[in-house]
């Protein structure tokens, strides 16, 4: 398996579940990186895990939570969503955190909640 | 919160034709701008990451452009083909922190 791999790739669930979502990234990259893609608004950046930290975009509510056991493994766990957070989960992978090199995206896990 | 507006949001050109579109961010706290494309249904692909006033890059038939002083790239594509047909995202990197900052996106449709 190469590049970086999303899985599931579709998810339906209600408000009460819990789930995860899990991404794996086969580049030897040091980041990882959690986007949201709502319809008709821009990609936005959630979470962001390096060796070092992880920097956490302050508006993300806490029912998102994240967790990268090791470098190549990201996981969002998801318990008590709402309907808005409907939208597609990318997750990417880069070197030095993408300052100067280019993120490397997984296909994305389409979320929908009832 | 960072403004990166791409312009503009759609597009639909005749295979052949050649075009181009802009994405404006902060000309301030300038560190990289980089440009995706996503084709449906695929992963965003990086096409180009540029960090120079004055840069200029090219991959095949589409190339970038990059003004760091007033804040705008351009991309261009020349004899649009129908497999460029993709939504081209920028993405604004600033000294202050190492997180991207993209905009909505340019959706190229080139009809056969």
């Amino acid at each position: 398996e190469t590049g970086v791999t999303q899985t599931p790739r579709h998810l339906v669930m209600g408000m009460t579940n819990k789930k995860s979502l899990k991404c794996e990234q086969h580049l030897g990259h040091n980041a990882m990186y959690w986007y949201k893609q709502s319809a008709k608004k821009p990609l936005e950046l959630m979470f962001v895990y390096s060796l070092e930290e992880r920097v956490e975009n302050n508006s993300v509510p806490s029912r998102f939570s994240p967790e990268c056991p090791n470098s190549s493994h990201l996981f969002l766990h998801l318990h008590t969503l709402q309907p808005e957070d409907s939208a597609l989960y990318l997750c990417a992978s880069s070197q030095l955190r993408g300052i100067h090199n280019e993120q490397f995206f997984g296909p994305g896990t389409r979320l929908t909640v009832l | 919160i960072l403004n990166v507006e791409q312009s503009p949001q759609s597009l639909h050109v005749q295979e052949g034709d050649s075009t181009n579109f802009t994405c404006s961010f902060p000309s301030s706290n300038f560190y990289a701008l980089h440009w995706y494309r996503w084709e449906t249904a695929k992963s965003p692909e990086a096409l180009f990451v540029m960090t120079l006033n004055g840069d200029e890059k090219k991959k095949g038939r589409i190339s970038a452009t990059l003004n760091t002083k007033e804040g705008y790239s351009y991309l261009y594509i020349k004899g649009s083909q129908p497999e460029d047909s993709a939504t081209y995202l920028c993405a604004f990197v600033n000294n202050a922190g190492n997180m991207l900052t993209f905009g909505g996106g340019t959706r190229l449709m080139v009809k056969p």
